[in-house]
């Protein structure tokens, strides 16, 4: 029973570099969704997924792409790394529950660092 | 407009002392959920409770309680006879009936000192 698995856990990138930050999940969810943490700002929505080929964006999207191809799958992609995007990320999936998201299982996380 | 706000950004108490967290919500739903997590020292997010926006009878899960008050829009938790193991940061978090995801506070760093 792994839950949320996020890969790679640690990774320092240069400026202008691209990456694919991974996060699989085995509860059949239909709900997944990326968020960062920074420092005395809590964790801040990227995007999300309501479910497989849906994605929309969250509050702070700018830099990152997502896809879902499969329920299982939510792939975080920055596509020409910024020092702004030193930041913790944490994968995130739950179950809707009659509207709202009911409660999430999240990924042990992936401290990203640009240099 | 912040809709979870956590004025507290760090406390420190001594062992065995009683702490409230404190978290105030905004939202114009009738539905809608209310989460407290604690990320420890190791980095994780742990659940710690749900409570929807019908129920405001207050929980009690050992030395953990959560208050909820529709009428101050707060859902406030309190450690009672704290350890070292309680220090984390602790975050509220709401989710609404018409929305997509969650809103988190800023979190409340916890020290106990032993």
């Amino acid at each position: 029973n792994a839950g949320v698995t996020q890969t790679p856990k640690f990774q320092v990138l240069k400026t202008g570099q691209s990456m694919t930050l991974q996060c699989a999940q085995d509860m059949n969810h239909e709900y997944m969704s990326w968020y960062r943490q920074d420092p005395g700002m809590g964790l801040r929505l990227i995007h999300y997924s309501v479910g497989a080929g849906i994605t929309d964006q969250g509050e702070v999207p700018n830099g990152y792409n997502v896809s879902r191809s499969t329920t299982e799958d939510f792939p975080l992609r920055l596509l020409s790394a910024a020092p702004s995007q030193t930041s913790v990320y944490f994968c995130a999936s739950s179950y809707f529950l009659r509207g709202p998201v009911y409660g999430y299982t999240f990924g042990s996380g992936t401290r990203l660092t640009v240099v | 407009a912040q809709k979870v706000t956590q004025a507290q950004t760090e406390i420190s108490v001594v062992e065995k002392e009683d702490v409230t967290l404190d978290c105030v919500y905004e939202t114009r739903d009738t539905t809608y959920y209310l989460f407290w997590y604690k990320q420890p020292p190791s980095g994780e997010l742990v659940f710690l409770i749900r409570r929807n926006s019908f129920d405001e009878q207050n929980e009690i899960s050992g030395r953990y309680s959560w208050n909820f008050q529709k009428s101050t829009s707060s859902f406030n938790f309190t450690i009672t006879a704290s350890q070292v193991v309680d220090s984390a940061v602790y975050f509220c978090a709401l989710s609404e009936a018409n929305g997509n995801q969650f809103y988190f506070g800023t979190g409340t760093s916890l020290t106990v000192i032993p």
